[in-house]
């Protein structure tokens, strides 16, 4: 069974950091692209970012370029986003998402997210 | 950049069709898909590659894509079809998701 556990969310006040985690199961976490996808309260899907199976290629939408960073541990079967220089409108339940291995990018397994709330 | 755009609402009788459309340019030259959101929970793939439907997803569920619009049609629907749905695909690199529907089945 694909299990996709999320933990490190919390309240932080703006200017801070948090790094989320990710910890997957029920499939080999090397060989698919991974992301990260956010959900503000009561709004909707925003895609944050993606990293390829070997951690090589990253991508990221514009407005957390330059402040978060998505990375991968194998070793521990994980995936991290560290985020920096956090803002009130980076408040969201943050989702860990895994992409099968197709051209295009979809998510056919969501982990059940984290909350991160960010305000003085 | 890329935008999906979609009704915000959709309101349908229980054992009828809902429509739900996915706007964006070229939007059939893509892959569109759909995920089901029910309130607190995480969102649910339904459709993928434009009209697929991955395993255990019923087959009342049904996609199509061309032109400039994707459609989710669920046929039959039931009350525990009531959830958020939103489209998405993929552009330059970057994931683009619709601003979601909320279905009513009243």
């Amino acid at each position: 069974e694909v299990q996709l556990v999320e933990s490190g969310g919390g309240l932080v006040q703006p200017g801070g950091s948090l790094r989320l985690s990710c910890v997957v199961s029920g499939f080999t976490f090397s060989s698919y692209c991974m992301s990260w996808v956010r959900q503000a309260p009561g709004k909707g899907l925003e895609w944050v970012a993606n990293i390829k199976q070997d951690g090589s290629e990253k991508y990221y939408v514009d407005s957390v370029k330059g402040r978060f960073t998505i990375s991968r541990d194998h070793a521990k079967s994980s995936l991290y986003l560290q985020m920096n220089s956090l803002r009130a409108e980076d408040t969201a339940v943050y989702y860990c998402a895994k992409i099968p291995p197709v051209s295009e990018w979809y998510f056919d397994y969501w982990g059940q997210g984290t909350l991160v709330t960010v305000s003085s | 950049s890329y935008e999906l755009t979609q009704p915000p609402s959709v309101s349908v009788s229980p054992g009828q069709t809902a429509s739900i459309t996915c706007s964006g340019d070229k939007l059939g030259d893509k892959y569109a898909c759909w995920y089901q959101q029910k309130p607190g929970q995480s969102p649910v793939l339904v459709i993928y590659e434009d009209t697929k439907r991955p395993s255990g997803i019923p087959e009342r569920f049904s996609g199509s894509n061309s032109g400039n619009t994707a459609t989710l049609t669920i046929s039959g629907t039931q009350a525990m079809d009531e959830a958020d749905y939103y489209c998405q695909a993929w552009d330059s690199s970057s994931v683009v998701f619709g601003g979601g529907t909320k279905v009513t089945v009243l």
